[in-house]
């Protein structure tokens, strides 16, 4: 079956660095995507990645092993905004996206 | 960027009446449209897909009869609750799909938040 797994919560200090890890069993794969989602709001697009390594977008980073089935988004000094749940989702062969629970990520000062 | 915008943003209705939530993609065509709905702390459950034109797929669980789709152009896609119940209530978001670059990423909407009293 598919899968997608990702802890549940993790907690951070504002300024560390963190990283989210997120491992998948897809039927297919067509990139494995990031999302930033806020308590009431729909999750916004923070990466996509494809090909195996690491992807950097600011502070924001993430990173794909495909033979693996793996990958992290890596945050860096952290803002107390970042608080918020973080998804993962990988794209199968028939280009569904297949979601994890997400990972609420908890800043404090 | 893509925007896809959802009316209503919120709505309250009496327990046994409809509601009808539209989904539109207002700068692209979408060639898929999803609806997912969210209960709260807990994750997407996609709810159905649907292709313009077509009729939407629905993923198990997920009445067919209860929750009508349409998709009727490559810019509009409607979710009608029927007869909604308490347990309805639920923050709905639709998302579209679009090739972009070679690959398909999904756009979401702000959501509509359903409260059925």
């Amino acid at each position: 079956g598919q899968n997608i797994d990702q802890p549940t919560e993790m907690t951070a200090t504002e300024g560390a660095i963190v990283q989210i890890n997120c491992t998948y069993q897809t039927s297919g794969f067509n990139g494995l995507f990031w999302y930033q989602q806020h308590a009431g709001e729909a999750p916004t697009f923070l990466s996509y990645n494809v090909l195996d390594g690491l992807e950097e977008k600011g502070r924001f980073s993430s990173f794909l092993s495909r033979s693996k089935g793996y990958s992290y988004l890596l945050l860096k000094e952290l803002q107390m905004k970042d608080s918020a749940s973080y998804l993962c989702a990988a794209m199968d062969s028939n280009y569904q996206l297949i979601w994890g629970a997400g990972t609420k990520l908890i800043i404090k000062p | 960027g893509a925007v896809v915008s959802q009316h209503p943003s919120w709505v309250i209705c009496k327990s046994g009446t409809s509601v009808k939530i539209e989904c539109r993609s207002l700068d692209f065509q979408a060639t898929t449209m999803f609806w997912y709905r969210q209960f709260p702390k807990q994750s997407l459950m996609l709810m159905a897909t649907s292709n313009e034109g077509s009729k939407a797929t629905y993923e198990q669980g997920v009445e067919k009869d209860k929750f009508l789709i349409n998709h009727a152009s490559l810019t509009l896609s409607t979710l009608t609750v029927t007869s909604a119940h308490p347990e309805d209530s639920s923050f709905y978001i639709c998302s579209a799909s679009s090739e972009r670059e070679g690959y398909y990423e999904q756009y979401f909407g702000p959501g509509t938040r359903l409260t059925v009293t």
